[in-house]
Order: structure tokens, then C-alpha cells, then sequence
């Protein structure tokens, strides 16, 4: 089993529409969480941490469920400058220095 | 803003030979990483290096890879032999406290091609 698993996508969306992101990991000793966004042939960039009780940026809110292992990004009224690749990323303990990437969503919003 | 760079941009060298890539971390930075992400492929943790010396390092890492901080800006990473599948976008990363908070500054990558 991946230790962070993703839907690779892609979702094509319009402008305007909400959009959710999912992502699972396996490690039950994962103990920091964020999202990271990569535009195609960029580096990944943070776009948000995720904390326990649930954590919201403008347009951007993430969520966490410790006991079903599952993260989650909402996007809200999606513009065409949110296209990229979102990575669900996890720290896992022990791993105190590396962070472990999800192979990403990719998502396309159409004007 | 400050940044992490990166050079070359992109390295073709052929199958055997050593290729360094450079990296200079963001200056107020202590921890400094090197992932690489194999076209299509995630994103993946290679070594992390903090008060000159590795602290973490991947499987991927293996001997012939090597890191090194020759001066008090430049950080490296030395691929001895190069095989086809070190093939790969490799990603210098910096940042000023240890992992946990997240933010990792990454630079734009340096892109191997080996033949």
C-alpha cells in the first residue's frame, strides 16, 4: 500500500466551481500534514499546512481525519490560476527531516 | 524575496559519468534537502543534511550519492557514476527550522538526463 495515495485525476472544472481533493496515507504514526502545489515542470510550493481542527486560507480550506487517515483541500470558486498539480505530503514520525509526497491531483479549470 | 537556486538548469551527461548539481540555500537557513522527482513520478526524499552532516537519508541515497556544504553557501549533490535511471528533475530544498513546520522552500530543480 502507498503511504500516501491520492486520485491522480484529472479534474477539469470551469471557473467558479468547487472542488475537493482526497487523499489517504497509511502510516498511523503520521504526524504533520500539508498541501504543496506544483505547477507542470515547477518546483512544489506550500500552500497550506493541516491541523487537527481543520485549517482555511481565502478560497483554500483543508481538513483532517486522524482516525480514518484521510486529508482533504477544498477549493472554492476555483480560478483558471488554480490549474496545477496539488500534493498531499505527510511527515511521518521518526522521519523527522523528510517529508513523504503523494504522486498528486491534477486539476484544470477551464475558462 | 529570497530564494533557493539552483544550477545547471539541465545536465545531459552520458551513462558512467559524475555530475555534481549546485545549490544555494536560502542564507538564514540551517537544514538543507535534496529530493527528486522522476518525470511522471512523485516527488521523493533523497537526504537532509543539518550542521554539516547528513541527519536522513533515503534508499535512493546510496553510495554513489554524495553531499557536501564545500563553503558557507554552496550545497551539492554528487552522483558518482550516472546510471539511465538517475534520470530525473532534482529538487534543492532549504529551510530555517527542522521539517515538522512544513515549509520547505524548494528550488526551481535542476534536470538530469543521462544517455
Amino acid at each position: 500500500r502507498k503511504e500516501v495515495e491520492q486520485d491522480p485525476g484529472p479534474f477539469n472544472v470551469p471557473e467558479g466551481a468547487t472542488v475537493a481533493f482526497n487523499c489517504t496515507y497509511s502510516n498511523s504514526a503520521s504526524q504533520s500534514f500539508f498541501w504543496y502545489r506544483q505547477d507542470c515542470r515547477k518546483e512544489p510550493k506550500l500552500l497550506m499546512s493541516v491541523y487537527s481542527s481543520g485549517n482555511e486560507d481565502g478560497r483554500f480550506t483543508a481538513q483532517l481525519n486522524r482516525a480514518s487517515q484521510y486529508i482533504s483541500l477544498l477549493i472554492r470558486d476555483s480560478k483558471l490560476s488554480d490549474s496545477a498539480t496539488y500534493l498531499c505530503v505527510v511527515r511521518i514520525s521518526g522521519s523527522a527531516r523528510q517529508l513523504t509526497f503523494g504522486s498528486g491531483t491534477q486539476l484544470t479549470v477551464l475558462p | 524575496e529570497p530564494e533557493v537556486t539552483q544550477t545547471p538548469s539541465h545536465q545531459v551527461t552520458q551513462m558512467g559519468q559524475e555530475v555534481i548539481l549546485r545549490c544555494v540555500p536560502i542564507s538564514n537557513h540551517l537544514y538543507f534537502y535534496w529530493y527528486r522527482q522522476i518525470l511522471g513520478q512523485k516527488v521523493e526524499f533523497l537526504v537532509s543534511f543539518y550542521n554539516n552532516e547528513i541527519s536522513e537519508k533515503s534508499e535512493i541515497f546510496d553510495d554513489q550519492f554524495s553531499v557536501e556544504r564545500p563553503d558557507g553557501s554552496n550545497f551539492t549533490l554528487k552522483i558518482r557514476s550516472t546510471k539511465l535511471e538517475d534520470s530525473a528533475m532534482y529538487f534543492c530544498a532549504s529551510s530555517f527550522s527542522g521539517v515538522g513546520t512544513g515549509e520547505l522552500f524548494f528550488g526551481e530543480g535542476s534536470r538530469l538526463t543521462v544517455l
